[in-house]
């Protein structure tokens, strides 16, 4: 059965940083790894997709990695700012329906200024 | 503008009720999810539906029900079985749940509590 963790569990860092979020799974046979965002109190925002065949994409100042033999992708943010602050959840889908996700259990980021 | 859309936003529920939260997406997606939060947790799967009139049970079914009888509409009912249903309630849903380029769009939740 797939397990996702997240490391660190809350990280807070002053504005401008650039800061890596961390995702490890157990079984590397996966189909793609999607990072959202959540606000407090609100639903999941889509933020990456990686494919199982690619490596890493880019959507601004984010920028994910996905390296499947070790069972590990990141989530890196540049230039920190305090908008940036939410929790951060990595997921992947399990078996063979695509939208059944496991997800890790968050990051919270707050940035201050 | 498409979306997916829950209501009630709060719901309170009494020991013993039989409580229903909604869930509407007018964005012609065939596969529907309903997951659990609770604090400082990830997201777990509770019921899926991959086409009309036809659902699955996900990792913590016991004490839920659903029903998929329209393409834009999946109703959760937690039932007096389930015995801590307090948590935030979301639904999802992705194009085809057989595409697995496709990201999953998720409704603004319903947070539930047991008085």
């Amino acid at each position: 059965k797939q397990e996702v963790t997240q490391i660190p569990a809350a990280l807070s860092v002053p504005e401008g940083e650039n800061l890596v979020l961390n995702c490890s799974f157990t079984d590397s046979a996966i189909y793609n790894l999607q990072w959202f965002r959540q606000d407090p109190g609100k639903g999941l925002t889509s933020l990456l997709l990686i494919q199982s065949s690619q490596r890493e994409q880019t959507s601004g100042r984010l920028n994910a990695s996905l390296d499947k033999s070790s069972g590990r992708s990141t989530l890196y943010i540049a230039a920190s700012q305090p908008g940036d602050s939410a929790t951060y959840l990595c997921a992947t889908p399990s078996g063979t329906s695509y939208g059944k996700l496991t997800f890790g259990q968050g990051t919270i980021l707050t940035v201050h200024p | 503008d498409g979306g997916i859309t829950q209501s009630p936003k709060y719901l309170f529920r009494k020991e013993g009720q039989n409580v229903t939260l909604s869930c509407e997406q007018n964005l012609n997606h065939d596969a529907m999810y309903w997951y659990r939060q609770d604090p400082g947790q990830g997201l777990r799967l509770i019921y899926y539906s991959q086409i009309v009139n036809d659902f699955q049970k996900g990792d913590i079914a016991e004490g839920y029900s659903v029903s998929r009888e329209k393409k834009e509409s999946f109703p959760l009912t937690v039932t007096s079985a389930q015995k801590n249903p307090t948590a935030f309630y979301l639904c999802a849903s992705i194009p085809t749940a057989q595409g697995f380029f496709n990201t999953q769009y998720f409704g603004p939740g319903t947070r539930l509590t047991v008085l």
